[in-house]
């Protein structure tokens, strides 16, 4: 099955600034998701990142405070713009990676703490 | 729009006991997927398990086993044996379709195994 490398593992970041992160998978898939993944909760879909065409975000949101890149079919990046505090969560990357057990794979996620 | 719930927030079971994780789904689809995962306190995202909505066998994967049952919207995990490694979070998902598509999460349920 597909192995995501999702970087930066975690970081610490101020206010008002933007941190991007980057999932490189070993191999090509159709689409990427992202996901928030906020202390103690479950993992909420912020988009779906297809190759050649803008990401889908689900409702609460929007492009311009979470762009999305898919440049070919093995990377994606989301970036967090003008960070507050309340964005402070886990964001994970994922693809489906095995079309016969239908499992998707997941990065290990990135740990973003806002100050 | 498609919504899983998971109604226990947290689970005892002793260890060698099996133990049963409930989730049910709401759907207008006829197609989906209904998948399992783990995710230990290290934060990685552990497939476990997945029933089409059209198989007629309940899924097992070795002490993990799907309970389905289409009528009533459940698919509920049940663990064989629990061993100590399998406190964890529970996530049960959904994916509307039976190829590619986006997961939505359950709320998740912490499963702590008592020696």
């Amino acid at each position: 099955s597909a192995v995501i490398s999702q970087k930066p593992s975690r970081d610490i970041c101020q206010r008002g600034t933007s941190l991007t992160i980057q999932c490189q998978v070993d191999s090509q898939v159709t689409m990427m998701f992202w996901y928030r993944q906020q202390p103690g909760q479950s993992l909420t879909l912020i988009a779906t990142a297809n190759q050649g065409s803008e990401a889908t975000y689900e409702s609460g949101f929007v492009i311009d405070k979470f762009p999305i890149s898919r440049p070919n079919l093995t990377f994606s990046t989301l970036t967090v713009s003008n960070m507050s505090p309340e964005d402070s969560s886990i964001y994970l990357c994922s693809a489906q990676s095995d079309s016969v057990t239908n499992g998707y794979t997941f990065g290990s996620g990135t740990r973003l703490t806002v100050v | 729009a498609q919504k899983i719930t998971q109604t226990q927030p947290g689970m005892f079971v002793q260890e060698k006991e099996a133990v049963t994780l409930d989730c049910t789904y709401d759907t207008s689809d006829q197609s989906y997927g209904l998948f399992w995962y783990k995710q230990p306190s290290s934060g990685e995202m552990i497939f476990l398990i997945y029933q089409g909505s059209y198989d007629e066998q309940n899924a097992t994967e070795g002490r993990y086993s799907l309970n389905f049952q289409k009528a009533r919207k459940s698919a509920n995990l049940v663990i064989s044996a629990s061993q100590l490694g399998d406190s964890a979070m529970y996530f049960c998902a959904m994916r509307e379709g039976l190829q590619g598509g986006k997961l939505i999460f359950g709320q998740g349920t912490e499963l702590s195994v008592k020696p």
